[in-house]
């Protein structure tokens, strides 16, 4: 079975502050890691993956993730949140041998001016 | 590249009425997904398709629910009767899957919003 695990359903940053949303996995074989993001009334994003090689992985918007085996886990951060950056973050893992995209709960990050 | 296509993107109904949501996956993409958005229950996936062959429908909720796949580039879920609790965001998604491989990404549509009242 695999799982992820976003422990926090809100973040609240100032803009131009780092932001970073958590995100922890379970998996039985190789992860693959998705990050997705979600505006009001529309469909989810795609931001970045991880599937091997460097554990950090940079993808739009000028967000990146780091993927860290022993605590399993893939955050997603962004050195300098914009407002726009306000709306709903998925986590979202695959085993390698499997096509079930698994999805966290979501976290809603708000940037406040 | 237009993405992945839904219709309508609102839906409002009556209990008991038949609901029919469309989808035109990205063009080349031989997979894709159905997923329902709740509140509660968050995304679910409710049916995969490889090829226009529907591989897992497990996840479908029951008999009401039923979806097909004609062809490569058109994908229709029903619900018949629809009831209240079919109230959600129901999503399509298509991705490139290459010898089954799953690094591919998911692509998702804007969603249709449907409420049975």
């Amino acid at each position: 079975a695999q799982s992820v695990a976003q422990p926090e359903d809100q973040v609240n940053v100032a803009e131009g502050n780092p932001l970073t949303v958590k995100c922890t996995y379970s998996v039985s074989g190789n992860p693959y890691l998705f990050w997705y993001v979600q505006y009001p009334n529309r469909g989810l994003q795609f931001l970045l993956k991880y599937i091997t090689g460097d554990n950090l992985v940079k993808g739009s918007y000028g967000f990146e993730a780091e993927f860290n085996k022993s605590q399993t886990s893939f955050h997603l951060k962004k050195p300098s949140a914009l407002v726009s950056d306000s709306a709903l973050y998925f986590c979202a893992v695959r085993d390698y041998r499997d096509y079930k995209l698994s999805f966290g709960a979501g976290t809603t990050v708000t940037v406040r001016a | 590249d237009a993405g992945v296509i839904q219709s309508p993107r609102h839906e409002v109904t009556e209990m008991g009425q038949e609901v029919t949501l469309r989808c035109k996956p990205i063009s080349g993409h031989n997979s894709l997904f159905w997923y329902r958005q709740t509140m509660m229950r968050g995304l679910e996936l409710l049916i995969y398709f490889n090829n226009n062959v529907p591989i897992d429908d497990s996840g479908m909720p029951e008999d009401r629910f039923s979806a097909k796949m004609p062809n490569a580039s058109f994908s229709t879920l029903k619900i018949q009767p629809s009831e209240p609790r079919d109230s959600a965001v129901y999503f399509c998604a298509s991705s490139l899957a290459l010898s089954g491989a799953s690094t591919d990404t998911q692509y998702f549509g804007p969603g249709t919003r449907l409420t049975v009242l």
